[in-house]
């Protein structure tokens, strides 16, 4: 079972910052937390993961909360593009990985 | 790098008939690959874990007769819809893990099965 959960959706304006949050307050110490994204029909993409550091790559950043009971994914400057369902998982021991209902976040023009 | 394919990308059969669905990591050898299903509107639900050379692992519900998993190889893992009905009529999705440390997911752009 997901042990994640997150807001059904969110607008965001094109150029501006996208924060896509979620609560996972039941994770272990050792589960890490994964972000991906799925367009419409087709597989979903990785984005970033981390365990309790923020973490940064080419695409967004993740922050972590210190009691790690949350997070939030930041997307710096929002495209057309980015309009998708956003996946906040934890992967549990034996890594497998149970989707949420995800976030369907749509960038506006 | 870390590509992943799905063949066929969609196929319509018959109620009753049986449907393979390959999936392929291109780049990379997977030691593990994963199946989910994701019906309309609704999020990827996993369906089984497929090791190389063992026997793959179900979830609860999920009718290991029924949706037969075989991962011949580091590079293949085949999903087999056996007596194939209209309610089986899914998305099917595969992802593969790279191994070695790393325990990202890569996804296959998924299989539109339809069952007539």
């Amino acid at each position: 079972d997901a042990k994640t959960t997150q807001p059904p959706s969110m607008d965001c304006a094109e150029g501006r910052a996208a924060n896509l949050p979620c609560n996972h307050s039941t994770i272990s110490g050792n589960e890490y937390v994964y972000w991906y994204r799925q367009i419409h029909s087709q597989g979903p993409q990785y984005i970033i993961h981390g365990l309790k550091n923020n973490e940064t790559n080419e695409m967004a950043s993740l922050i972590i909360t210190e009691d790690r009971k949350s997070s939030t994914l930041i997307l710096p400057h929002a495209t057309l593009r980015d309009t998708a369902v956003y996946y906040c998982i934890v992967r549990v021991g034996g890594n497998q990985f149970y989707f949420g209902t995800g976030t369907s976040l749509t960038v506006i023009p | 790098g870390a590509v992943v394919s799905q063949h066929p990308s969609r196929v319509i059969c018959k109620s009753g008939t049986s449907v393979k669905i390959e999936c392929r990591s291109l780049d990379f050898q997977a030691t593990t690959m994963f199946w989910y299903r994701q019906f309309p509107k609704q999020s990827l639900m996993l369906m089984a874990t497929s090791n190389e050379g063992s026997k793959a692992t179900y979830e609860q519900g999920v009718e290991k007769d029924k949706f037969l998993i075989n991962h011949a190889s580091l590079t293949l893992s085949t999903l087999t819809v056996t007596s194939a009905h209209p309610e089986d009529s899914s998305f099917y999705i595969c992802s593969a893990v790279m191994g070695l440390g790393s325990y990202e997911q890569y996804f296959g752009p998924g299989t539109r099965l339809t069952v007539t």
